[in-house]
């Protein structure tokens, strides 16, 4: 167990819907990163928040949509759901300090989101 | 753009023994972190090993080493004396240093142990 959760564990949405997915950091750790995994592949990075701030976006269309809260806890939001925005969503924390670096990220369970 | 490649979506292993996955790499920069990840069905991705790319020394953990090879860009996991708790998917990730460190990832070795 990491220490980072996410909610809900399963969804199923339909065509055109929007969806919020939650994720609670580790605690001590400031940055969180959302990644979309599709069935038989490697996680794909959606966008990474430090300070409440996007610091860092991977290839996805504006309607994926995050906030950071000042207690480092984060949501991902998607509009109007594709068929293919079916995957295992994922969301890691880690803690990176004033002079930057890299820390490892910690991965929760993930949400399985079902779109028809 | 960085790209990770795992070459050998299915490896298997008789518990006891010893398998090795492996990972290569393509990126410019010099300043990088690498990573092993193990996803068993349970989904939730673990840590099983990391590697900064200016340590020469290859990263070890317990059961689980890795061989560095940065001029080749290679990164291979040595699983020695395999459990039957080590079946999963293994991902190999690739972050670059500096502030934004994203990761990304191959496609994943599926991993069987045998009894």
């Amino acid at each position: 167990e990491t220490g980072v959760t996410q909610s809900p564990t399963h969804l199923i949405k339909t065509r055109g819907q929007q969806v919020t997915l939650r994720c609670s950091s580790q605690s001590g750790h400031n940055t969180v990163s959302w990644y979309q995994q599709a069935l038989g592949q490697g996680p794909q990075f959606i966008f990474q928040y430090y300070r409440e701030e996007e610091n860092g976006r991977g290839n996805f269309p504006p309607r994926f949509s995050g906030l950071q809260f000042p207690n480092y806890s984060s949501e991902l939001n998607v509009n109007a759901l594709e068929l293919d925005d079916s995957a295992l969503y994922l969301c890691a924390s880690s803690r990176k300090g004033l002079a930057g670096g890299s820390e490892t990220q910690y991965f929760g369970p993930g949400t399985r989101l079902l779109v028809l | 753009a960085q790209t990770v490649t795992q070459s050998q979506p299915e490896m298997s292993v008789q518990e006891a023994e010893t398998v090795t996955l492996s990972c290569t790499y393509d990126t410019s920069e010099s300043d990088y972190y690498l990573f092993w990840y193990k996803q068993p069905p349970s989904r939730q991705m673990i840590l099983v090993i990391r590697q900064e790319a200016y340590k020469q020394q290859n990263a070890t953990e317990n059961r689980f080493s890795v061989n560095f090879q940065k001029a080749a860009k290679s990164f291979s996991l040595k699983i020695s004396d395999s459990q039957l708790g080590d079946a999963a998917m293994y991902f190999c990730a690739y972050s670059p240093g500096g502030s934004n460190y994203k990761l990304t990832f191959g496609k994943g070795t599926l991993l069987t142990v045998n009894p």
